[in-house]
């Protein structure tokens, strides 16, 4: 299957700084990623939709000056958290779908991000 | 009404016990679904996607219901490897984005 990679694995920082997440798709283009975000116990929560070569569609209550990304490239979107907070801490989950597959997407192994 | 319902459970099941679950949605005009399924800090796997005719993989078989929009994963003699939250994700079909729903946790038991 397709895969899909994140970078960290993990981030501990603290109040203030900001916070950079790579999301890589690498054995395949991604048209579309998609960054979610899951608190202990709950869904998944869709924040944005990054299409390569656009601005990023955000989720209603997900502020895009705070969550800045980009998709530079057809295997390549960040997605930086920028004044990280305590209450930004979560599971940060990128995923991708691929040129010619409009519905399946792949997930990133998540990110973990614990700000003090 | 949230868009998409499940059961969060946990159903604790024995091992070679079959199991169902359903998985309600909002919008009718719905037209991907899929069941994943996550394992414990890790990131959602597909499981299958659900057709209308309904299919097979294995020991599961997932069905969907459009009259009344629900959609079913049963998995038949269930094993300890199982036991993970299977999440429903429903989507609107093309590029749109999917919603997924809260998870069923299930828990294979010896």
């Amino acid at each position: 299957g397709a895969v899909v990679s994140q970078h960290p694995s993990r981030v501990i920082c603290k109040s203030g700084t900001s916070v950079k997440i790579e999301c890589r798709s690498l054995d395949f283009q991604a048209t579309t990623m998609f960054w979610y975000r899951q608190f202990p116990k709950q869904s998944l929560m869709l924040m944005a939709t990054s299409n390569e070569g656009s601005k990023a569609t955000y989720e209603q209550g997900v502020e895009k000056d705070k969550f800045l990304i980009n998709h530079a490239s057809l295997t390549l979107s960040t997605l930086t958290v920028t004044s990280a907070h305590p209450e930004d801490s979560s599971f940060y989950i990128c995923s991708a779908r691929g040129v010619g597959n409009q519905e399946t997407q792949y997930f990133g192994p998540g990110t973990r991000l614990l700000v003090l | 009404r949230k868009e998409v319902e499940q059961d969060p459970g946990p159903f604790n099941v024995p091992e070679g016990a079959t199991v169902a679950f359903n998985c309600t949605y909002s919008n009718s005009a719905s037209q991907s679904f899929f069941w994943y399924r996550q394992d414990c800090r890790k990131e959602p796997k597909l499981l299958m996607s659900v057709y209308s005719s309904g299919n097979e993989d294995g020991r599961f078989t997932a069905q969907l219901n459009r009259a009344s929009q629900y959609i079913s994963l049963l998995i038949r003699d269930s094993k300890l490897s199982d036991s993970a939250t299977y999440l429903c994700v429903v989507g609107s079909g093309g590029y749109q984005k999917v919603t997924f729903g809260t998870g069923t946790k299930l828990q294979v038991i010896p």
